[in-house]
């Protein structure tokens, strides 16, 4: 079956620019989540979405960085007035439970380079 | 807060050789712990996880790890690596009361032929 899609898989922008990046999870997971990978570092937790609430969005860094998921399926991370340290690959994960102790299957990455 | 440190960035092993990758973790009661890879143009997939019972592992593709509280370890071995074992292997640990997983540095695995 399919599995967790992003879109863009690579985005080159200009610091100041808007930016939104999309997830498609695996139909009928009902949790996401978005961390964000540096170069040479692990992935670090964005935020968690259950159904189409964000019932932990500790890990976003700032209020520039943004995310919904109107109908608990598709999320989009938005991201305004880029920055050159927003650079990194966007992670997406979706699972069938909520909560991180269940497995979670992750998406290939949005590479974002900001210029 | 929990912590995970892979103290290995890059380990190179011959094909045929065994395989330990070490993590450790730092947190206060008994976490849950994971072992990811990542291979390049893929996204992380799960090798296998520990939430209690049995300290020894096992996961997918031959791999296991052994979860040691004494030295708050995790490792994960394979006894014979193969050419496709090459990537990025991730070690993450998540409390039970929370949501948001933390992940390692990563070691990255080499194999020689």
């Amino acid at each position: 079956g399919a599995g967790v899609s992003q879109t863009p898989s690579n985005k080159v922008t200009e610091k100041g620019k808007y930016v939104e990046l999309r997830c498609d999870p695996i139909s009928g997971h009902t949790a996401l989540y978005w961390y964000r990978q540096s170069l040479g570092q692990g992935p670090e937790f964005l935020i968690y979405f259950q159904g189409t609430g964000a019932a932990d969005d500790s890990g976003l860094p700032n209020d520039r960085f943004f995310a919904v998921r109107p109908e608990g399926s598709v999320s989009t991370l938005k991201i305004q007035r880029t920055e050159r340290g927003d650079s990194a690959v966007y992670l997406c994960a979706s699972s069938p439970l909520s909560g991180s102790v269940n497995e979670q299957f992750f998406g290939p990455g949005t590479r974002l380079t900001v210029l | 807060a929990q912590s995970v440190t892979q103290p290995d960035i890059h380990i190179t092993v011959s094909e045929g050789a065994s395989l330990e990758l070490r993590c450790n973790y730092s947190y206060g009661a008994t976490p849950y712990l994971f072992w990811y890879v990542q291979s390049p143009g893929q996204g992380l997939q799960l090798l296998l996880k520990y939430f209690s019972g049995d300290t020894l592992v096992q996961g997918i593709k031959g791999f296991e790890a052994e979860f040691k509280r004494s030295q708050s370890s995790f490792n994960l071995r394979k006894p014979s690596v193969h050419w496709s074992d090459a990537a990025e292997y991730f070690c993450a640990v998540v409390t039970y009361n929370n949501n948001d997983m933390r992940f390692g540095a990563g070691t990255r695995l080499t194999v020689k032929p």
